[in-house]
Protein backbone atom coordinates (compact mmCIF):
# COMPACT_ATOMS: atom_id res chain seq x y z
CA UNK A 1 0.00 0.00 0.00
CA UNK A 2 1.12 3.60 -0.70
CA UNK A 3 2.79 5.36 1.81
CA UNK A 4 3.27 9.07 2.96
CA UNK A 5 6.11 10.09 1.10
CA UNK A 6 9.03 12.92 2.02
CA UNK A 7 12.14 14.44 0.52
CA UNK A 8 14.33 14.52 0.94
CA UNK A 9 15.54 12.31 3.67
CA UNK A 10 18.36 13.86 4.68
CA UNK A 11 19.79 17.68 4.36
CA UNK A 12 22.40 19.84 5.55
CA UNK A 13 22.48 22.96 5.56
CA UNK A 14 24.55 26.11 6.92
CA UNK A 15 23.08 28.38 9.89
CA UNK A 16 20.70 31.64 7.96
CA UNK A 17 20.47 29.20 4.99
CA UNK A 18 17.10 27.85 4.14
CA UNK A 19 15.03 24.69 3.44
CA UNK A 20 12.47 23.19 1.61
CA UNK A 21 11.08 20.06 2.54
CA UNK A 22 8.27 18.23 0.91
CA UNK A 23 5.44 15.62 1.70
CA UNK A 24 3.24 13.29 -0.69
CA UNK A 25 -0.13 12.15 1.49
CA UNK A 26 -1.15 9.03 0.67
CA UNK A 27 -3.53 9.05 -2.45
CA UNK A 28 -6.79 10.22 -1.76
CA UNK A 29 -5.76 11.96 2.04
CA UNK A 30 -6.57 15.13 1.83
CA UNK A 31 -5.41 16.42 5.40
CA UNK A 32 -1.56 17.36 5.71
CA UNK A 33 0.22 17.56 9.26
CA UNK A 34 3.61 18.57 10.13
CA UNK A 35 5.93 17.71 13.14
CA UNK A 36 9.30 18.57 14.08
CA UNK A 37 11.09 15.84 16.44
CA UNK A 38 14.57 17.39 18.40
CA UNK A 39 16.77 14.80 19.30
CA UNK A 40 15.62 12.52 22.16
CA UNK A 41 12.21 14.44 22.02
CA UNK A 42 8.98 13.73 21.59
CA UNK A 43 7.35 15.14 18.10
CA UNK A 44 5.71 18.40 18.41
CA UNK A 45 3.26 19.36 15.83
CA UNK A 46 3.81 22.87 13.81
CA UNK A 47 0.68 22.97 11.20
CA UNK A 48 -1.82 21.11 9.13
CA UNK A 49 -3.34 21.43 6.07
CA UNK A 50 -6.95 20.38 5.02
CA UNK A 51 -8.55 21.03 1.53
CA UNK A 52 -5.25 23.28 0.99
CA UNK A 53 -6.53 25.60 3.95
CA UNK A 54 -3.88 25.70 7.16
CA UNK A 55 -6.35 23.81 9.51
CA UNK A 56 -4.27 24.35 13.04
CA UNK A 57 -1.36 25.79 14.07
CA UNK A 58 1.00 24.73 16.52
CA UNK A 59 4.81 25.92 17.73
CA UNK A 60 5.87 26.87 14.10
CA UNK A 61 8.05 29.58 14.28
CA UNK A 62 7.94 32.72 12.52
CA UNK A 63 10.84 31.72 10.01
CA UNK A 64 8.72 28.90 8.93
CA UNK A 65 5.99 28.73 6.68
CA UNK A 66 4.07 26.02 4.77
CA UNK A 67 1.31 25.44 1.83
CA UNK A 68 -0.85 22.31 0.74
CA UNK A 69 -1.52 22.37 -2.77
CA UNK A 70 -3.73 21.74 -5.23
CA UNK A 71 -2.65 17.93 -5.74
CA UNK A 72 -2.60 18.08 -1.70
CA UNK A 73 1.12 17.43 -1.63
CA UNK A 74 2.74 19.87 1.44
CA UNK A 75 6.02 22.10 1.94
CA UNK A 76 7.47 23.09 4.57
CA UNK A 77 9.96 26.10 4.39
CA UNK A 78 12.49 27.17 6.71
CA UNK A 79 14.51 30.08 6.15
CA UNK A 80 17.17 31.53 8.53
CA UNK A 81 18.17 28.34 9.74
CA UNK A 82 19.04 28.13 13.43
CA UNK A 83 21.45 25.58 14.93
CA UNK A 84 18.37 24.64 16.92
CA UNK A 85 16.10 23.38 13.97
CA UNK A 86 18.00 20.39 13.38
CA UNK A 87 15.84 17.40 14.01
CA UNK A 88 13.82 14.82 12.26
CA UNK A 89 10.40 16.51 10.39
CA UNK A 90 7.58 14.05 10.11
CA UNK A 91 4.88 14.93 7.78
CA UNK A 92 1.01 12.97 8.60
CA UNK A 93 -1.61 12.43 6.53
CA UNK A 94 -5.09 11.42 7.14
CA UNK A 95 -8.49 11.19 5.11
CA UNK A 96 -11.19 14.00 6.42
CA UNK A 97 -10.13 16.15 9.33
CA UNK A 98 -13.20 16.00 10.86
CA UNK A 99 -13.96 12.39 10.53
CA UNK A 100 -14.68 10.06 13.62
CA UNK A 101 -12.05 7.68 12.19
CA UNK A 102 -9.41 10.17 11.69
CA UNK A 103 -5.48 7.88 12.02
CA UNK A 104 -2.69 9.82 10.70
CA UNK A 105 -0.27 7.82 9.03
CA UNK A 106 3.38 9.39 9.46
CA UNK A 107 6.23 9.29 6.79
CA UNK A 108 9.65 8.50 7.33
CA UNK A 109 10.92 11.78 7.99
CA UNK A 110 13.72 14.43 6.74
CA UNK A 111 16.33 14.71 8.93
CA UNK A 112 17.60 17.95 9.17
CA UNK A 113 21.09 18.72 10.33
CA UNK A 114 22.21 22.72 10.57
CA UNK A 115 25.87 23.51 11.20
CA UNK B 1 -2.80 22.01 28.05
CA UNK B 2 -2.65 18.52 27.23
CA UNK B 3 0.08 16.56 28.69
CA UNK B 4 0.92 13.18 28.12
CA UNK B 5 2.90 10.60 30.11
CA UNK B 6 4.54 7.18 30.11
CA UNK B 7 5.52 4.90 32.23
CA UNK B 8 7.92 3.39 32.11
CA UNK B 9 10.58 5.03 30.64
CA UNK B 10 12.37 2.24 29.38
CA UNK B 11 11.66 -1.53 29.51
CA UNK B 12 14.22 -4.38 29.24
CA UNK B 13 12.58 -8.33 29.50
CA UNK B 14 13.46 -11.57 28.46
CA UNK B 15 12.22 -12.71 25.08
CA UNK B 16 8.77 -14.64 25.78
CA UNK B 17 7.40 -12.49 28.29
CA UNK B 18 4.12 -10.50 28.24
CA UNK B 19 4.34 -7.01 29.10
CA UNK B 20 2.35 -3.79 29.07
CA UNK B 21 3.03 -0.31 28.88
CA UNK B 22 1.27 2.44 30.32
CA UNK B 23 0.13 6.13 28.89
CA UNK B 24 -1.28 8.78 30.88
CA UNK B 25 -3.51 11.91 29.68
CA UNK B 26 -4.50 15.50 31.81
CA UNK B 27 -7.67 15.87 29.40
CA UNK B 28 -10.10 13.12 28.89
CA UNK B 29 -12.29 15.08 26.65
CA UNK B 30 -9.99 13.32 23.47
CA UNK B 31 -11.18 11.89 20.32
CA UNK B 32 -8.86 9.10 19.75
CA UNK B 33 -5.81 7.43 21.05
CA UNK B 34 -3.07 5.97 18.97
CA UNK B 35 0.25 4.03 19.84
CA UNK B 36 2.92 4.20 17.63
CA UNK B 37 6.09 2.22 17.29
CA UNK B 38 9.56 4.26 16.60
CA UNK B 39 13.07 2.40 15.70
CA UNK B 40 15.91 4.38 16.37
CA UNK B 41 16.36 7.36 13.67
CA UNK B 42 13.00 6.27 11.78
CA UNK B 43 9.71 7.18 11.32
CA UNK B 44 6.56 6.54 13.39
CA UNK B 45 4.65 3.26 12.66
CA UNK B 46 0.99 3.69 13.71
CA UNK B 47 0.13 0.22 15.81
CA UNK B 48 -3.05 0.79 16.66
CA UNK B 49 -6.38 3.27 17.05
CA UNK B 50 -8.92 3.73 19.83
CA UNK B 51 -11.05 6.07 19.33
CA UNK B 52 -12.56 8.25 22.42
CA UNK B 53 -16.29 5.43 22.45
CA UNK B 54 -14.08 2.57 21.96
CA UNK B 55 -12.40 0.55 25.46
CA UNK B 56 -9.96 -1.69 23.59
CA UNK B 57 -8.59 -2.78 20.01
CA UNK B 58 -6.71 -5.50 19.02
CA UNK B 59 -4.04 -6.45 15.85
CA UNK B 60 -2.13 -9.40 16.20
CA UNK B 61 0.01 -10.07 19.62
CA UNK B 62 -0.71 -6.06 20.49
CA UNK B 63 -4.05 -5.23 22.55
CA UNK B 64 -4.66 -1.66 23.18
CA UNK B 65 -7.08 -0.38 25.94
CA UNK B 66 -8.41 2.45 26.87
CA UNK B 67 -10.09 4.19 29.63
CA UNK B 68 -11.30 7.88 29.06
CA UNK B 69 -12.87 8.89 32.39
CA UNK B 70 -9.39 8.01 34.26
CA UNK B 71 -7.34 9.15 31.30
CA UNK B 72 -5.36 6.20 30.75
CA UNK B 73 -4.09 3.56 27.82
CA UNK B 74 -2.36 0.78 28.14
CA UNK B 75 -0.50 -1.18 25.15
CA UNK B 76 -0.14 -4.73 26.11
CA UNK B 77 2.07 -6.98 24.12
CA UNK B 78 1.87 -10.67 24.36
CA UNK B 79 5.01 -13.31 23.87
CA UNK B 80 7.36 -10.65 23.26
CA UNK B 81 10.00 -10.93 20.44
CA UNK B 82 12.99 -8.96 19.88
CA UNK B 83 11.97 -7.26 17.11
CA UNK B 84 9.48 -5.84 19.32
CA UNK B 85 12.22 -4.04 20.62
CA UNK B 86 11.51 0.34 20.16
CA UNK B 87 10.60 3.27 21.01
CA UNK B 88 6.61 2.77 21.49
CA UNK B 89 4.81 6.44 21.46
CA UNK B 90 0.96 7.22 22.15
CA UNK B 91 -0.50 10.41 21.17
CA UNK B 92 -3.63 12.01 21.73
CA UNK B 93 -6.12 14.06 19.58
CA UNK B 94 -7.69 15.80 21.83
CA UNK B 95 -11.43 17.77 21.15
CA UNK B 96 -11.58 21.43 21.90
CA UNK B 97 -13.85 24.33 20.46
CA UNK B 98 -12.16 25.33 16.49
CA UNK B 99 -10.22 23.17 14.87
CA UNK B 100 -7.64 21.09 16.98
CA UNK B 101 -6.69 17.92 14.80
CA UNK B 102 -2.77 17.93 15.94
CA UNK B 103 -1.26 14.72 18.09
CA UNK B 104 0.24 15.41 21.43
CA UNK B 105 2.77 12.75 22.16
CA UNK B 106 4.23 11.30 24.91
CA UNK B 107 8.28 10.78 25.23
CA UNK B 108 7.61 7.26 24.83
CA UNK B 109 8.96 3.89 26.31
CA UNK B 110 12.39 2.56 24.79
CA UNK B 111 11.46 -0.81 25.08
CA UNK B 112 14.58 -3.43 24.45
CA UNK B 113 13.58 -7.36 24.21
CA UNK B 114 16.41 -9.76 24.79
CA UNK B 115 17.05 -13.52 23.01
Amino acid sequence: AAGVIQSPRHLIKEKRETATLKCYPIPRHDTVYWYQQGPGQDPQFLISFYEKMQSDKGSIPDRFSAQQFSDYHSELNMSSLELGDSALYFCASSLGLGLVYNEQFFGPGTRLTVL
Amino acid sequence: KQEVTQIPAALSVPEGENLVLNCSFTDSAIYNLQWFRQDPGKGLTSLLLIQSSQREQTSGRLNASLDKSSGRSTLYIAASQPGDSATYLCAVRRVSGGSNYKLTFGKGTLLTVNP
